[in-house]
C-alpha cells in the first residue's frame, strides 16, 4: 500500500508569493490534516479536511488555506508569503477518526527568501 | 486546554542500556496519547497509542508506555537502546478540534 505522498518536496520562494503544496492520502483515507514544523515553534496544527469539508482549523492567520477534493487529495494554499513561513509542512491521513493513527507524508520543505 | 511537555530536549544514551523519554500531559478530559519517531530526512513514524484500553502501552521496536493518570505522565521507555533509535521523539496530545498537539520533541543519541 503506498504511503503519503507531498509534492514538491522542496519549493523556494519569494516573500509575497503564493505557493500551492500537495498531498495524496493513502487509498481509502478520507480525513487529511496539515501540519506546520519549525524549529521554533515545534509542530503546530492548521487545518484538518474530511469529505472535501474543513472539519477542523488550527491557529493560523486566514493566508493560510486548503481545500479536498472528491479522491480525498487535499491542496494547502498560502499567499502572501512572509520570511517565517519557511518551514517543513506536513501532510497525514487517516481513514476518518484524526484522533486514530495518523500517517504523515514526507513533508514540503518551504523556504520563503 | 490540552498541552503536553517533554521534559527533556537531548537524552544520550549508550548503546544496550535503558532509554527513559519523560513526557507530562494537560488534559481537561480524558485524552489519547501517542509517541511518534521522526528519523532525520523521513516522515513522521506512529510508535505507540494510548486510548483508555490499557495503562501499559507496547509499541514498536520494543519501546512502551505508561499511562499514570495521578501523575499525568506517559513515559517512553525501551529495555536496550540500540544504535538505529537515534531519532527525535514526539509526545503527543489529542486536541478538542481533531488535531494532534505535539510536544516540542526529545533528540535521543545513542552512544557506541
Amino acid at each position: 500500500k503506498a504511503g503519503v505522498t507531498q509534492t514538491p518536496r522542496y519549493l523556494i520562494k519569494t516573500r509575497g508569493q503564493q505557493v500551492t503544496l500537495s498531498c495524496s492520502p493513502i487509498s481509502g483515507h478520507r480525513s487529511v490534516s496539515w501540519y506546520q514544523q519549525t524549529p521554533g515553534q515545534g509542530l503546530q496544527f492548521l487545518f484538518e479536511y474530511f469529505s472535501e469539508t474543513q472539519r477542523n482549523k488550527g491557529n493560523f492567520p486566514g493566508r493560510f488555506s486548503g481545500r479536498q477534493f472528491s479522491n480525498s487529495r487535499s491542496e494547502m494554499n498560502v499567499s502572501t508569503l512572509e520570511l517565517g513561513d519557511s518551514a517543513l509542512y506536513l501532510c497525514a491521513s487517516s481513514l476518518a477518526d484524526p484522533y486514530n493513527e495518523q500517517f504523515f507524508g514526507p513533508g514540503t520543505r518551504l523556504t520563503v527568501l | 486546554a490540552q498541552s503536553v511537555t517533554q521534559l527533556d530536549s537531548h537524552v544520550s544514551v549508550s548503546e544496550g542500556t535503558p532509554v527513559l523519554l519523560r513526557c507530562n500531559y494537560s488534559s481537561s478530559y480524558s485524552p489519547s496519547l501517542f509517541w511518534y519517531v521522526q528519523h532525520p530526512n523521513k516522515g513522521l513514524q506512529l510508535l505507540l497509542k494510548y486510548t483508555s484500553a490499557a495503562t501499559l502501552v507496547k509499541g514498536i521496536n520494543g519501546f512502551e508506555a505508561e499511562f499514570k493518570k495521578s501523575e499525568t505522565s506517559f513515559h517512553l521507555t525501551k529495555p536496550s537502546a540500540h544504535m538505529s533509535d537515534a531519532a527525535e521523539y514526539f509526545c503527543v496530545v489529542s486536541g478538542r478540534r481533531g488535531n494532534l498537539i505535539f510536544g516540542k520533541g526529545t533528540k535521543l543519541s545513542v552512544k557506541p
